[in-house]
């Protein structure tokens, strides 16, 4: 167990509908970082934050949007969803924003997009 | 732009015989390395980094991997495998932004079987 949490675990959704994924990082972690996962596409960095900033973006379409909230938890949230949004969606955590620092992974968010 | 190649989708190994996964990379300034592993419905779990420092770095579940800046590889590798290493693994990038984070790009991955 990462001590990353990430619910929910499964979410099937109609095209055009929106979703909220939801993180919460390890204890003491202050970056967070949503990844798309795929068959297709691999795995894809979609944002980063760090204590409540965004600090790096990604591969990250314009119909989604994240934010950490002051208790460092963050909310991935998809809109118009689309077939191709259907994908594992992965947060991360780490110590700080270091490139160094590795990150804890959480068991992801299955979605799919009927 | 920094970048992480994966060159093979699967390695098949015998229970007990060494095994590698190999991993390239190419980067503007210091690579900073990463191995990851994904088992079946779970989130990606850290193996080992290369920072700096020496070239051969140990890890957890008895993986290591060698840098190796003329070739720029880091290929990971395991003195005798076993069956419960089955999983897919990832190589890792980091890529530094002047935001003060960074993004991390991932290999394709390789998939690993290790046959009893």
């Amino acid at each position: 167990d990462s001590g990353v949490t990430q619910t929910p675990k499964h979410l099937i959704t109609a095209t055009g509908q929106r979703v909220t994924l939801r993180c919460s990082p390890r204890s003491g972690d202050l970056s967070v970082y949503w990844y798309q996962q795929s068959l297709d596409q691999g795995l894809q960095f979609l944002i980063q934050y760090y204590n409540g900033e965004e600090r790096a973006k990604g591969n990250i379409l314009e119909r989604f949007s994240a934010q950490q909230f002051p208790d460092l938890h963050s909310e991935l949230n998809l809109s118009s969803l689309e077939l191709g949004d259907s994908a594992l969606y992965f947060c991360a955590s780490s110590v700080a924003t270091s490139s160094y620092n590795e990150q804890f992974f959480g068991p992801g968010t299955r979605l799919t997009v009927l | 732009a920094q970048s992480v190649a994966q060159p093979e989708d699967q390695v098949n190994v015998a229970e007990g015989n060494p095994l590698t996964v190999k991993c390239t990379y190419s980067v503007s300034g210091n690579p900073y390395l990463f191995w990851y592993v994904q088992y079946p419905n779970r989130g990606l779990q850290f193996l080992l980094k290369y920072i700096t420092g020496d070239n051969l770095v140990k890890g957890s579940y008895g993986f290591e991997a060698e840098f190796n800046k003329s070739q720029t590889s880091f290929h990971l590798k395991k003195p005798s495998a076993l069956v419960s290493d089955s999983a897919l693994y990832f190589c890792a990038v980091r890529d530094p932004l002047n935001t003060g984070g960074f993004k991390t790009i991932f290999g394709a991955g390789t998939r690993l079987f290790v046959k009893a």
